[in-house]
C-alpha cells in the first residue's frame, strides 16, 4: 500500500518539446507529492511539489497535475532543454509520517538537440 | 555547512567487513533521514531521526544495519558483516523539521561496493 508507481522508465524528447512523466499511488493517506531531479553522481534535489487540495501547480516550465480521485499525478516539462536531461523521481509522504518519502522507480529523461 | 555532506564519497569493502558512513546535515535541521538507492531504482527509506532519537527505523533491512545521531547533528550509518547485496548508494537527507511536506535536502551519497 506504500508503493508509488512511475512511468515511463525512460523518455527521449526533442529540444523544445513537452516531457510528461506519470505516477500513481495507492495509499490515500499520502498528502504531499514532490518531484525530485537527480543528475549522475548527485543526490536528488526538489523540483516542485503539490498537496492534494489543488489540481495543478506551475513553477516556470514545470507543472504538476494532480487527480485525487484517480490517485495519479504527473510532471510536465514544457520547452524541454538538454540541461533537463536527468532522472526524475516522484515521491509521496503522509502528514504523520515524519516527512518520510516513498519514491517511484524513476524516469531517465534525455532531451535531444 | 551549505548543504548535506556525506563521507566518504566512495567506499569499497570486502564481504564480511564492518563499515561506517557519515552524514553532516544542514545546520539547524532537526530531522535526518537515511535512504538506500540501488542502481536504476528510487531511494528507499531506511531510518528517520528527530533530534537524537530514531523516530522510525522501519526501513532497516535487518539487524546488521544500525544508525546513531548522538548529539542531534552528525549521524553515522553502521553496517556489520557486509554482504554483496548491500552494495548501493546510501543517501542522507535533512529537513528543518519532521513535519510532512517540509523540504528534504539530500547529500550526494556514499557509493558502497562490497566485493
Amino acid at each position: 500500500q506504500q508503493q508509488v508507481k512511475q512511468s515511463p522508465q525512460s523518455l527521449i524528447v526533442q529540444k523544445g518539446g513537452i516531457s510528461i512523466i506519470n505516477c500513481a499511488y495507492e495509499n490515500t493517506a499520502f498528502d504531499y507529492f514532490p518531484w525530485y531531479q537527480q543528475f549522475p553522481g548527485k543526490g536528488p534535489a526538489l523540483l516542485i511539489a503539490i498537496r492534494p487540495d489543488v489540481s495543478e501547480k506551475k513553477e516556470g516550465r514545470f507543472t504538476i497535475s494532480f487527480n485525487k480521485s484517480a490517485k495519479q499525478f504527473s510532471l510536465h516539462i514544457m520547452d524541454s532543454q538538454p540541461g533537463d536531461s536527468a532522472t526524475y523521481f516522484c515521491a509521496a509522504s503522509t502528514a504523520g509520517g515524519g516527512n518520510k518519502l516513498t519514491f517511484g522507480t524513476g524516469t531517465q529523461l534525455k532531451v535531444e538537440l | 555547512g551549505a548543504g548535506v555532506s556525506q563521507t566518504p564519497s566512495n567506499k569499497v569493502t570486502e564481504k564480511g567487513k564492518y563499515v561506517e558512513l557519515r552524514c553532516d546535515p544542514i545546520s539547524g535541521h532537526t530531522a535526518l533521514y537515511w535512504y538506500r538507492q540501488s542502481l536504476g531504482q528510487g531511494p528507499e527509506f531506511l531510518i528517520y531521526f528527530q533530534g537524537t532519537g530514531a523516530a522510525d527505523d522501519s526501513g532497516l533491512p535487518n539487524d546488521r544495519f544500525f544508525a546513531v545521531r548522538p548529539e542531534g547533528s552528525v549521524s553515522t550509518l553502521k553496517i556489520q558483516r557486509t554482504e554483496r547485496g548491500d552494495s548501493a548508494v546510501y543517501l542522507c537527507a535533512s529537513s528543518l523539521s519532521g513535519t510532512g511536506g517540509t523540504e528534504a535536502f539530500f547529500g550526494q551519497g556514499t557509493r558502497l561496493t562490497v566485493v
